[in-house]
């Protein structure tokens, strides 16, 4: 299995709070992206990044910002959480072959975040 | 890139094989199609992919029709622990990111 880990796994908040997921990765892997599930959606992209320090908006990515400072951290914060924003929040990690993006990604194990 | 089209649901009894089918009819050249499947409640798994040739690996088939316009995900032997979610994703070679549609729960059953 791909060595990725999410963090919290579970986290119950109020509305108006600030929340933080980490996602860590110990494969050296290039690219990272953060996605939230949520019934009757899918899976869809919230963030994702390409490089240290460089990364890009996905298709749902109002109220999300992200950092990724080194290589093995990508960090997804919610600066004020709201009830919409309750949901199962997947990491994944991929690699690059001769360069480029493999198109093969790992998933982490998942983080459900409940706003009250 | 590409839209596919997948059917929301499908069963297969268990040892038979299960056929998935994708239709991706706007697939332009450079597109790969991409297989992955979602077991409840864990994050996805990449089964396989393929350009334009028929893949195999341990896991499944992938067969690509000469015109590119549809693929068939095939697990040759379904047992209970293939029922998931599969979805089929076509990118463009050089691209770096991954959207995933809604997919087809498949149900294997005695």
């Amino acid at each position: 299995d791909a060595g990725i880990t999410q963090s919290p796994r579970h986290k119950v908040t109020e509305t108006g709070t600030p929340v933080t997921l980490r996602c860590h990765q110990t494969e050296n892997h290039r690219y990272m992206y953060w996605y939230r599930q949520d019934p009757g959606h899918g899976l869809r992209l919230i963030h994702y990044s390409y490089g240290v320090k460089d990364t890009d908006k996905g298709e749902v990515s109002d109220g999300y910002s992200v950092s990724r400072s080194k290589t093995e951290d990508f960090l997804l914060t919610l600066e004020s959480a709201t009830s919409s924003q309750t949901s199962v929040y997947f990491c994944a990690i991929s690699g690059a072959i001769a360069g480029a993006f493999s198109g093969e990604l790992f998933f982490g194990e998942g983080s459900r975040l409940t706003v009250l | 890139d590409a839209k596919t089209t997948q059917p929301p649901s499908m069963d297969c009894a268990e040892g038979r094989a299960a056929n998935l089918p994708c239709n991706h009819s706007t697939i332009s050249g450079n597109e790969y199609v991409y297989w992955y499947r979602q077991i409840h409640s864990q994050g996805p798994q990449y089964i396989i992919h393929g350009l334009k040739n028929n893949e195999t690996n341990e896991m499944a088939s992938l067969i690509i029709t000469e015109d590119r316009k549809s693929s068939t995900l095939i697990l040759p032997h379904a047992t209970l622990r293939d029922t998931a979610v599969y979805y089929c994703i076509v990118i463009t070679g050089g691209g770096n990111k991954l959207t995933f549609g809604t997919g087809t729960q498949l149900k294997v059953e005695l």
